[in-house]
């Protein structure tokens, strides 16, 4: 099945700045690729997801970016604040099915004031 | 409130006992999953559903059961609860699983001693 690494674990930025969160996957077949968001007690929420027709989508202050050929993705947040902090998954649909997807291990992001 | 809910929030059960986790969303829905978190592993699939009467196995089905007797309602039973299966179980549905980013239940915290 399809495998999916994520990096950093953890990340601390200040409030303002930018942070990124990369993933890559194992599968070339791969053709969707969500990001959620998961605050301390609660469900994963969907935040922002790109097509593999795509190389980048925007919504705000975040954005994702997708590179096929070397197989990664990423988050991209600019100008956090603090109720960014959470925890942040990203996944990669099922190659042969489309009804399963991969997870990564999350990215514990922390914004300080 | 539409969305997903899982019952119950938190569970404690000793070995071999047996449950079973309630999902239910109001979306109308055709997908539904079960997923599990542990530490360090992101999420992983135990079981999902394409459709009312159809189910099939995710990552780690063994140890749960499942069925879809309505497009609502999607429950997960533990036969004989291990140590193993302390985790918190999420419910996820999706209007078609075929690239659509899912919606989550709350979660279901689950000890097993």
């Amino acid at each position: 099945g399809e495998n999916v690494e994520q990096h950093p674990s953890t990340l601390s930025v200040q409030e303002g700045d930018s942070a990124v969160i990369k993933c890559t996957y194992s599968d070339s077949a791969s053709n969707y690729f969500p990001w959620y968001k998961q605050e301390l007690g609660k469900g994963p929420q969907l935040i922002i997801d790109i097509r593999s027709n795509v190389g980048e989508k925007k919504d705000q202050r975040i954005a994702v970016t997708l590179n096929k050929t070397a197989k990664h993705f990423s988050l991209h947040i600019t100008e956090t604040q603090p109720e960014d902090s959470a925890v942040y998954f990203c996944a990669a649909s099922d190659p042969n099915t489309g009804n399963q997807f991969y997870f990564g291990t999350g990215t514990s992001l922390t914004v300080i004031p | 409130n539409a969305g997903v809910t899982q019952t119950p929030k938190f569970q404690v059960l000793k070995t071999g006992q047996s449950m079973t986790l309630q999902c239910a969303q109001d979306m109308n829905h055709e997908y539904m999953s079960w997923y599990r978190q542990d530490p360090g592993m992101g999420l992983r699939l135990i079981h999902y559903s394409v459709g009312a009467g159809i189910t099939d196995q995710g990552e780690v089905p063994n140890g749960y059961n499942v069925s879809r007797s309505t497009t609502e309602d999607f429950p997960l039973r533990l036969l004989s609860a291990a140590p193993s299966q302390t985790s918190v179980y999420f419910c996820a549905s999706s209007y078609s699983g075929q690239g659509d980013g899912y919606t989550f239940g709350s979660g279901t915290r689950l000890t097993v001693v």
